[in-house]
């Protein structure tokens, strides 16, 4: 059974730029969360898709933006970067919607703007 | 609304005695809890959940947890602490069914474990 992978390890941008993470999601998982955790805080929940479409989303705005393919693994773009989008982007997967599903975290995307 | 706090922002053990990380949560409805343990470079991984069953919630590698709504707390335990202890754990509280409504992170607590 193959884990939550995400790429790139660390990705430095300049700000104004644009930047599209990825996650593969376990095998069997049709749900996909991304978070965000700034230096020294806990995640904060940006949003979650579900067989491809938006399920729920945080207090981000829409220039956080994110897709989901067929085969469940999943893209979190943000455009126009801030210095403030500096941080570790997670992405967890789980097999449903409850929340007493258990999600599965990814090592992380390391996002330094510039 | 909901919150979760973790009262303290490092604790400090030897190894071979017992760990109390402490949380407090808000919430308006019955709530789910978690606490979630994240090595450096790593994800974060469950150690246990909290669903309205049994009040005493046992998770992998010794941890433990007790729901008590009097007290509003979600303390996580473990009898021994071991080196590979050593971590960054956050509490989780969550009071809608489905995993994208209001899933509230701790500040978290870093646990180091001295020799």
């Amino acid at each position: 059974e193959t884990g939550v992978t995400q790429s790139p390890t660390h990705l430095i941008k300049t700000r104004g730029q644009q930047v599209t993470l990825r996650c593969s999601s376990q095998s069997g998982h049709n749900t996909v969360s991304w978070y965000q955790q700034a230096l020294g805080q806990g995640p904060q929940f940006i949003f979650q898709y579900y067989r491809e479409e938006e399920n729920g989303r945080g207090n981000f705005p829409p220039r956080f933006s994110g897709l989901q393919f067929p085969n469940y693994s999943s893209e979190l773009n943000v455009n126009a970067l801030e210095l403030d989008d500096s941080a570790l982007y997670l992405c967890a997967s789980s097999f449903g919607l409850a929340v007493t599903d258990t999600q599965y975290f990814g090592p992380g995307t390391r996002l330094t703007v510039l | 609304a909901q919150s979760v706090t973790q009262l303290d922002s490092h604790v400090s053990v030897s190894e071979g005695t017992p760990v109390l990380l402490r949380c407090n949560y808000s919430s308006s409805y019955s709530p789910s809890l978690f606490w979630y343990v994240q090595h450096p470079n790593k994800g974060l991984q469950l150690l246990l959940k909290y669903t309205s069953a049994a009040t005493l919630v046992k998770g992998i590698n010794g941890f433990e947890a007790e729901f008590k709504k009097s007290e509003t707390s979600f303390h996580l335990t473990k009898p021994s602490a071991h080196m590979s202890d050593a971590a960054e754990y956050f509490c989780v509280v969550s009071d809608g069914y489905s995993s994208a409504s209001k899933i509230i992170f701790g500040s978290g607590t870093r646990l180091s474990i001295r020799p």
